[in-house]
């Protein structure tokens, strides 16, 4: 348990179908990501939060819409995906404050699009 | 843009020792991070290097040379849940950007 939980942990979805992945975590920590982790594949940074504020977009395609509504929850909404954005979905936090920043994981979403 | 090289897969014997090198080339550095990762599990934090030199952690040791641009993580007296994806990650602001990781398998 690192203190950062994600619902759901298996989802499994259609090209034309709306969802949402849920990231909740309780360490009292003013940052918040969204990672994708494909097979093989480094993590790819999709979104940085900081203190509530989107500080970083990677190019990400506009299928995937975040929403950070306070410091402690962040979502990620899901429209129109493709079978190419099946992966795992990684929520990961931490406290910026100049030092190592670790950052915290959750257990992730592993998403199908079928 | 950022470069994060470590091998794809070692094997190593129940209570050997290995070595996982990551070599790197990015735009910042802030400091570099080893995290464990097994199947379908949360990535977990192992380590920190900001300034050269040796790390340790009980049986996990993690090495810096930033003139270089590699570390090291090394694994010692290896335990069967050590089985396990490695990932080497170097910070630069508030960001990380990650290798693929290394796949370690622990034979008995």
């Amino acid at each position: 348990e690192t203190g950062v939980t994600q619902t759901p942990r298996h989802l499994v979805m259609g090209m034309t179908n709306k969802k949402s992945l849920k990231c909740e975590q309780h360490l009292g920590h003013n940052a918040m990501y969204w990672y994708k982790q494909s097979a093989k594949k480094p993590l790819e940074l999709m979104f940085v939060y900081n203190f509530k504020e989107q500080t970083e977009n990677n190019s990400v395609p506009s299928r995937f819409s975040p929403e950070c509504p306070n410091s402690s929850h962040l979502f990620l909404h899901l429209h129109t995906l493709q079978p190419e954005d099946s992966a795992l979905y990684l929520c990961a936090s931490t406290y910026v404050a100049g030092g190592s920043d670790t950052q915290y994981f959750g257990p992730g979403t592993r998403l199908t699009v079928l | 843009g950022q470069n994060i090289d470590q091998p794809t897969e070692m094997t190593a014997t129940e209570g050997a020792i290995v070595q996982i090198n990551c070599t790197y080339q990015t735009s910042g550095f802030n400091g570099l991070f080893w995290y464990q990762q097994h199947a379908g599990e949360a990535p977990t934090f192992l380590s920190y290097n900001v300034l050269d030199g040796l790390e340790e952690k009980g049986r996990f040791s993690s090495f810096l040379s930033r003139s270089k641009g590699y570390s090291y993580l090394l694994l010692k007296e290896l335990q069967m849940k050590d089985s396990a994806s490695y990932l080497c990650a170097v910070r630069d602001d508030y960001k990380l950007s990650f290798g693929a990781g290394t796949t370690v398998t622990v034979r008995a």
